[in-house]
């Protein structure tokens, strides 16, 4: 393992519905990222947080919002989503200025009806 | 505009042969490259990585080979087995944006007994 978990492994969701994934780290690193990666093309970054703050968002929609209470937790918050948000959203994390290394959890698959 | 182009997009390989994956890029600001795999149903592990300032690296059966002038580098895979069968993604890391990862779109690998 890793040392990223993240849960719901699965998840499908109608447009309307609000729903939130989760990534917990135990690795003790400071930064912490979230990725869409879908089918045939490369793993986009959406989310940067660096010690709790953000500090990279890549023009996400606005129905994606990003929570990091602490360095070990990361939420993605979903509201209102689209068919074509359907994917494989991974989390990450690294210990930015010790290391490059990004260590990747499994990610949640998830299907908008 | 896709920042690290890979290729092939998919690849078989016989038991005991050397599977090779390409990548390229044009940034000359990136000073980390690594390669991912990731299994059915697994995030990305992080598998060999090199900087740009040695040629070669090479951990077991892996190798990357590193060709700065011609700003492309590869990932050979010797004796592989059918275990390594998997999708594989190259990255580079840009320190002009927080070490932002950069990634090809995967090469799908399989290994036939």
């Amino acid at each position: 393992e890793t040392g990223v978990t993240q849960t719901p492994r699965h998840l499908v969701m109608g447009m309307t519905n609000k729903k939130s994934l989760k990534c917990e780290q135990h690795l003790g690193h400071n930064a912490m990222y979230w990725y869409k990666q879908s089918a045939k093309k490369p793993l986009e970054l959406m989310f940067v947080y660096n010690f709790k703050e953000q500090t990279e968002n890549n023009s996400v929609p606005s129905r994606f919002s990003p929570e990091c209470p602490n360095s070990s937790h990361l939420f993605l918050h979903l509201h209102t989503l689209q068919p074509e948000d359907s994917a494989l959203y991974l989390c990450a994390s690294g210990d930015q200025g010790a290391s490059y290394e990004q260590y990747f959890g499994p990610g949640t698959r998830l299907t908008v009806t | 505009q896709q920042q690290v182009k890979q290729s092939p997009q998919s690849l078989i390989v016989q038991k005991g042969g050397i599977s090779i994956i390409n990548c390229a890029y044009e940034n000359t600001a990136f000073d980390y490259f690594p390669w991912y795999q990731q299994f059915p149903g697994k995030g990305p592990a992080l598998l060999i990585a090199i900087r740009p300032d040695v040629s070669e690296k090479k951990e077991g059966r892996f190798t990357i080979s590193f060709n700065k002038s011609a700003k492309q580098f590869s990932l050979h895979i010797m004796d592989s087995q059918p275990g390594d069968s998997a999708t594989y993604f190259c990255a580079a890391s840009n320190p002009n944006t927080g070490n932002q990862f950069y990634f090809g779109t995967g090469t799908s690998l399989t290994v036939i007994p």
